[in-house]
């Protein structure tokens, strides 16, 4: 049973517009949560991550929101670039070290010239 | 920037050959991990280690096992291939000291068994 749910597969935008990426959730005990950003042919590097004890973070053109009540969280990437073209993946932890990470299938993204 | 570094980057084999995937960091993280993920699906965590002589196994079983000898080094062995065994597997490490830390992946090592 899937705890972390990435349900779009795939995401298409334009250049300079705006990328959302959503994430779902079932655990109510997770409190942290974190984005990875992977191209082909490599391993995910960390992009951005939020506490559950806030509803927004970001760094420069990644914003991460959470929504708890909802238990759904998105990544805002403003403005697109090409080079964001990625599989992006959720994933959640539980109180303690990473080895509880819970990741989702991932978003592919694709910015267009 | 992290230094963890996996080989081969690509290993194309036969059913029945033993193969080990080398995995190593150069940034003295304690713990250490190796996922399993094919196309359109979630990370799987099938080993992980707290440090030297620590080893567990994951949420996904594997017939793969692992050893812990070294701080900077976490090799993963299949003793036979099998094409279930066809995957992406994924090195990490992380540093335990702070409090949700997050993960280095190596470059991965793309395993084809015929």
């Amino acid at each position: 049973d899937q705890q972390v749910k990435q349900n779009s597969p795939s995401l298409s935008v334009q250049e300079g517009r705006i990328s959302i990426l959503n994430c779902d959730y079932t655990n109510s005990m997770f409190d942290y949560f974190l984005w990875y950003k992977k191209y082909p042919a490599e391993g995910p590097t960390f992009l951005i991550s939020i506490s559950s004890i806030k509803d927004k973070n970001e760094d420069g053109r990644f914003t991460v929101f959470l929504n708890k009540s909802a238990k759904h969280l998105s990544l805002h990437i403003v403005p697109s670039q090409p080079g964001d073209s990625a599989v992006y993946f959720c994933a959640a932890n539980l109180q303690g070290g990473s080895e509880k990470l819970v990741f989702g299938k991932g978003t592919k993204l694709t910015v267009n010239p | 920037e992290a230094d963890i570094y996996q080989t081969p980057r690509y290993l194309v084999i036969g059913t029945g050959k033993k193969i080990t995937l080398e995995c190593s960091q150069t940034m003295g993280h304690d713990k250490m991990y190796w996922y399993q993920q094919d196309p359109g699906m979630e990370l799987h965590l099938i080993h992980y280690s707290y440090g030297v002589n620590s080893t567990e196994k994951g949420d996904l079983s594997s017939e793969s096992t692992v050893s812990r000898i070294r701080t900077e080094h976490f090799p993963l062995t299949l003793e036979s291939a099998r094409p279930s065994h066809t995957s992406q597997y994924l090195c990490a490490s992380s540093d335990a000291r702070i409090l949700n830390e997050k993960l280095f992946f190596g470059s991965g090592t793309q395993l084809s068994v015929l």
